[in-house]
């Protein structure tokens, strides 16, 4: 059975810093591809970044471009976002998600997602 | 940065009807494209990938055509169950990106 498992998320005030976990089983991980997605309270899904199985492959959403940084760990079949410089508008539920791979272009679709972790930015 | 318009909105359809729901692409996108469903309260679940291909265990009345720039969701026979927010996200280029949701509800 596939798990993917989100912690990490709180509140923190705007400017101070924020590490997300995912923990996955049940699949290869890595030879797969991890994502992060937000959800803005009420409002649709926003693509984060996205990491290939070894790493070689880092993107970002200019939204967060030079904020947050992603990395995993296969030995641990975790990968992480490490979010500095937190804004009001990073409020958000973040989810994990996992793609057959990141590199080969047809195969980036998000097929197994967490349940998400809320990270509320506020004063 | 490709944007994804769906429509509509909102769509409001009666059990046991057919749903057609659109998703269009500001360039080609080739059959990069997914399909989700989100209830309230839980994680997107992937529908359908490669435009057309149904994710594992997905009912064969969920069913998606198109290719390049324009794209459909077609629900054959609508369910309780599927009464829901359904996105489309396009991965043939980076950033992804997706669609603004079309919420089926029930007329």
């Amino acid at each position: 059975e596939v798990q993917v498992v989100e912690s990490g998320g709180g509140l923190v005030k705007p400017g101070g810093s924020l590490r997300l976990s995912c923990a996955a089983s049940g699949f290869t991980f890595s030879d797969s591809g991890l994502t992060w997605v937000r959800q803005a309270p009420g409002k649709g899904l926003e693509w984060v970044s996205s990491i290939s199985s070894s790493s070689s492959y880092i993107y970002y959403a200019d939204s967060v471009k030079g904020r947050f940084t992603i990395s995993r760990d296969n030995g641990k079949n975790s990968v992480y976002l490490q979010m500095n410089s937190l804004r009001a508008e990073d409020t958000a539920v973040y989810y994990c998600a996992r793609s057959p791979t990141v590199v080969k272009t047809d195969t980036r679709y998000l097929d197994y997602w967490g349940q998400g972790t809320l990270v509320t930015v506020s004063s | 940065e490709i944007v994804m318009t769906q429509s509509p909105a909102t769509l409001s359809v009666s059990p046991g009807e057919r749903a057609t729901l659109s998703c269009r692409a500001s360039q080609s996108v080739s059959s990069n494209l997914a399909w989700y469903q989100q209830k309230p309260g839980q994680a997107p679940r992937l529908l359908i990938y490669g435009a057309s291909a149904r994710a594992t265990g997905i009912p064969a009345r969920f069913s998606g055509s198109g290719s390049g720039t324009d794209f459909s969701l077609t629900i054959s026979s609508l369910q309780s169950e599927d009464f829901a927010v359904y996105y489309c996200q396009q991965y043939n280029n980076w950033p992804q990106t997706f669609g603004q949701g079309t919420k089926v509800e029930i007329k």
